[in-house]
């Protein structure tokens, strides 16, 4: 079963328009992972956030974590069109031996 | 380094056929992962492994797929026989750490079509 759920499903913006993200999972963790996918390629990954962390930056990406609520975001400052793709979390839980669990992904479209 | 080397990019074969799925890992990483990948389920873990011995293949959906590891650079995913409900992405990803903190790196990945 999906440890990660995103929210939206989908998302359109206008570039230089902000896309937050969100992700919400079921038990303890380690770390929460970001990953982006262009069509039809593969998964690169974007940042990682450990269990005692709240916030991290990375460029224009900033992800916060709340373990208390189990959720995280992801948010994309000043959108471009090149950001265009599928955003999934995944998670490295405590009962997990490791283990990368993977949500359904959030497709995030940037209109030019 | 060329990155995570996944091959075929695209197979299409008949039911019942056997299909076999390679990866070439990056040099020096000790773990690496197969995941397949369709709309229904999204990503799954199939199996994977560490310093080339299998960890956790509970992700393998049936006796139908296997999956080896015979050297540091080289890993298959077997299909024996091959069924339409197979159809799907197959990625193939790397790590050097089983908790790194840059993540894994993925292949371009396999799509395969079973008619």
């Amino acid at each position: 079963s999906q440890q990660g759920e995103e929210d939206p499903q989908a998302l359109s913006i206008q570039e230089g328009e902000n896309a937050t993200m969100n992700c919400s999972y079921k038990t303890s963790i380690n770390n929460l992972q970001w990953y982006r996918q262009n069509s039809g390629r593969g998964l690169v990954h974007l940042i990682l956030i450990r269990s005692n962390e709240r916030e991290k930056h990375s460029g224009r990406l900033r992800v916060t974590l709340d373990t208390s609520k189990k959720s995280s975001s992801l948010l994309i400052t000043a959108s471009r069109a090149a950001d265009t793709a599928s955003y999934f979390c995944a998670t490295d839980a405590i009962n997990q031996g490791g283990k990368l669990i993977f949500g359904q992904g959030t497709e995030l479209s940037v209109k030019p | 380094d060329a990155g995570v080397i996944q091959s075929p990019r695209h197979e299409v074969t008949e039911m019942g056929q056997e299909v076999t799925l390679r990866c070439k890992p990056i040099s020096g990483h000790d773990y690496l992962f197969w995941y397949r990948q369709t709309m229904m389920r999204g990503l799954e873990l199939l199996i994977y492994f560490n310093n080339n011995v299998p960890i956790d293949d509970s992700g393998m959906p049936e006796d139908r797929f296997s999956a080896k590891m015979p050297n540091a650079s080289f890993s298959t995913l077997k299909i024996q026989p091959s069924e339409p409900r197979d159809s799907a992405v197959y990625f193939c990803a790397s790590s050097p750490l089983l908790r790194g903190p840059y993540g894994y790196t993925f292949g371009s990945g396999t799509r395969l079509t079973v008619v």
